[in-house]
């Protein structure tokens, strides 16, 4: 069962037209709640770390929000530098403390 | 310039054949991971150490082997690899205290045959 899943896979916008990522996540207890950005053929760049449900972070367009289920990155009026692979990881309580476990990302297309 | 840097960045190797990928940090990081990437499955943490001597199991060690003798290098070592360790492998590093912003390397494509 996967602990921590993405949605859509996949998501295409048109440029301006501003829409939401979802994480939805299940752990005994939530250390942290992390959020990258992938460029093709690069490695992971860090975004976001939320803690606690109710917590809210923003960069530039970007603004995650967290619930004591989920996460969202929402994504308002995007450029097509914006399109990109969104990764989402989680630290459990339960775990190790430095094993983070990443959903398998939502893929985003930005067209002009 | 902070950075990961890891090599070689692409690898082409043969069933059993002992490699190493190295990983080294110049940022004085304690905490150090490595990762696999594959098509559908995401990434997927194969050991990490949360400093020099420490290292532990991520969700998929089987078949890898690290040491953390110094602090800024985390070497990846197969010792008989095989064909399903074809991936895309990425090294991580971090600050233990405050938040986990994990700076990635550029990753080392690797094909076993």
């Amino acid at each position: 069962e996967d602990q921590v899943t993405q949605s859509p896979e996949a998501l295409r916008l048109q440029e301006g037209e501003s829409s939401s990522l979802n994480c939805s996540y299940t752990v005994s207890g939530l250390r942290g709640l992390f959020w990258y950005r992938q460029d093709p053929g690069k490695g992971p760049e860090f975004l976001f770390t939320l803690y606690s449900a109710g917590e809210e972070k923003e960069k530039e367009r970007l603004k995650a929000t967290l619930t004591k289920k989920e996460s969202f990155l929402h994504i308002t009026a995007p450029k097509p530098e914006d399109s990109a692979t969104y990764l989402c990881a989680v630290q459990d309580y339960g775990g190790s403390q430095g094993n983070l476990i990443f959903g398998k990302g939502t893929k985003l297309s930005v067209k002009p | 310039e902070a950075q990961v840097t890891q090599n070689p960045r692409y690898l082409i190797t043969v069933t059993g054949k002992k490699l190493t990928v190295t990983c080294s940090q110049n940022m004085n990081h304690e905490y150090m991971s490595w990762y696999r990437q594959d098509p559908g499955l995401g990434l997927r943490q194969i050991y990490y150490s949360m400093n020099v001597e420490v290292t532990d199991k991520g969700d998929v060690p089987e078949g890898y082997k690290v040491s953390r003798k110094e602090k800024r290098n985390f070497p990846l070592i197969l010792e008989s690899p095989s064909p399903n360790q074809t991936s895309l492998y990425f090294c991580a590093s971090s600050t233990i205290a405050g938040v986990y912003e994990q700076y990635f390397g550029p990753g080392t494509r690797l094909t076993v045959t």
